[in-house]
């Protein structure tokens, strides 16, 4: 299994908190990605690095932001949470591109905003 | 523009019968990346199978393989024999080399019968 860990796996939060979701990795593979997972949305891109400091948005990145300081860490933070980013977030990893690897996922972390 | 289409929220398959779950997709990258994954009730993402857009053979993995049709950009999963322990959510997946973010579709989900 590769090695991926999300912390932390279940939290209840109030409207207007910031929060910070981890995900840690292993591999030493290059890219990283968090998603959300709603259903009859599938998983939803919000943000991911391709590198230390190199991140981008997704699809669906507005109340996000994320960091990258380490290979191994990538941190999805929440400025201001609200009751819509009620959802499971999964991390992901994957090695090198070109469209020839797959990702592996984290457990996911159950996120409910109260 | 990337997008992933599956079109059976919910299909029901005879234990030991095969089943095939549908998926079409939209890209401008010359070479891109088709996945399946299976979420089971437990929540965590299992990688199926791959298939590469230039690959010239239909990916197979055990009792999964992969109807890809270029022409008509689909890419359908096909699982053999079903067992009950088929009974999941299952994504399709799409990874070009623009960017190299996963796409995916909104599952489709299998209810295997005794």
């Amino acid at each position: 299994d590769a090695g991926i860990t999300q912390s932390p796996r279940h939290k209840v939060t109030e409207t207007g908190t910031p929060v910070t979701l981890r995900c840690h990795q292993t591999e030493n593979h290059r890219y990283m990605y968090w998603y959300r997972q709603d259903p009859g949305h599938g998983l939803r891109l919000i943000h991911y690095s391709y590198g230390v400091k190199d991140t981008d948005k997704g699809e669906v990145s507005d109340g996000y932001s994320v960091s990258r300081s380490k290979t191994e860490d990538f941190l999805l933070t929440l400025e201001s949470a609200t009751s819509s980013q009620t959802s499971v977030y999964f991390c992901a990893i994957s090695k090198t591109g070109q469209g020839l690897t797959e990702a592996f996922f984290g457990q996911g972390t159950r996120l409910t905003v109260v | 523009a990337q997008k992933i289409t599956q079109t059976q929220p919910g299909m029901f398959v005879q234990e030991k019968e095969a089943v095939t779950l549908d998926c079409t997709y939209d890209t401008s990258d010359p070479s891109y990346g088709l996945f399946w994954y299976k979420q089971p009730s437990s929540g965590e993402m299992i990688f199926l199978i791959y298939q590469g857009s230039y690959d010239q053979q239909n990916a197979t993995e055990g009792r999964y393989s992969l109807n890809f049709q270029k022409a008509r950009k689909s890419a359908n999963l096909v699982i053999s024999a079903s067992q009950l322990g088929d009974s999941a959510m299952y994504f399709c997946a799409m990874r070009g080399t623009t960017g190299n973010q996963f796409y995916f579709g909104t599952g489709t989900s299998l209810t295997v019968i005794p």
